[in-house]
């Protein structure tokens, strides 16, 4: 069975750096054609992909946030991190991770997490 | 980045119902289209992927269909568990994309 879930600080102020954590299991992050990516959906709004990592290494960003975004694997503890920078009210949201295997598709999600962007 | 246009964005149905909710990409993704159902405070769901394809555990009332870039998802006789969100999702290309999404409710 595939858990993921995420985990991280709730609140953080404009400027500041969010990094995020997450932590799966039932699944291996070296399977061939096997990747975690981070989405996001604001309140009432639809969701947003924003970076997938490969079995690979590879590494897909949101070329619109690319800047912003670097996400690693930690194959040894089953964990994906996603940083993002420079932090704005916008960026409030809910926070998923998910495992995606072969084309794309994400077939098992975090709950999520709030994150929410204010001084 | 590929524009995912879904219609409607709302509709109101019965129990037993046939439903079908349409996703319009705005160039060709061909077959790379998923589905996803979505409840209040719960993570999206896994419906359809690849254009037309089951997961193991979701009923065959749900179907995809697809036509190089116009796609449906039906839903053959609604159930109460099925009013939700629905999104599809592009995954032919990066940016992947997500749809504007449908609110499925009780007439």
């Amino acid at each position: 069975q595939i858990t993921l879930r995420e985990s991280g600080p709730t609140l953080v102020k404009p400027r500041q750096t969010l990094t995020l954590t997450c932590t799966f299991s039932g699944f291996s992050l070296s399977t061939s054609g096997v990747g975690v990516g981070w989405l996001r959906q604001p309140p009432g709004k639809p969701l947003e992909w924003l970076a997938l990592v490969y079995w690979t290494g590879d590494k897909r960003y949101r070329p619109s946030l690319q800047s912003r975004l670097t996400i690693t694997a930690d194959t040894s503890e089953d964990q994906v991190v996603l940083t993002m920078t420079d932090m704005d009210p916008l960026d409030t949201a809910t926070y998923f991770c998910a495992h995606s295997f072969g084309t794309g598709n994400f077939d098992d999600w975090g709950q999520g997490t709030l994150i929410t962007v204010s001084s | 980045d590929i524009l995912m246009t879904q219609s409607p964005s709302s509709l109101s149905a019965s129990v037993g119902d046939r439903v079908t909710i349409t996703c319009r990409a705005t160039r060709s993704v061909p077959m790379y289209v998923n589905w996803y159902q979505q409840k209040p405070g719960r993570a999206p769901k896994l419906l359809i992927y690849d254009g037309i394809s089951l997961p193991t555990g979701v009923p065959s009332r749900f179907t995809g269909s697809d036509s190089g870039t116009d796609f449906t998802l039906t839903i053959s006789s609604l159930q109460p568990e099925d009013f939700a969100t629905y999104y599809c999702q592009q995954s032919y290309t990066i940016p992947f994309t997500f749809g504007g999404g449908t609110r499925v409710e009780i007439k």
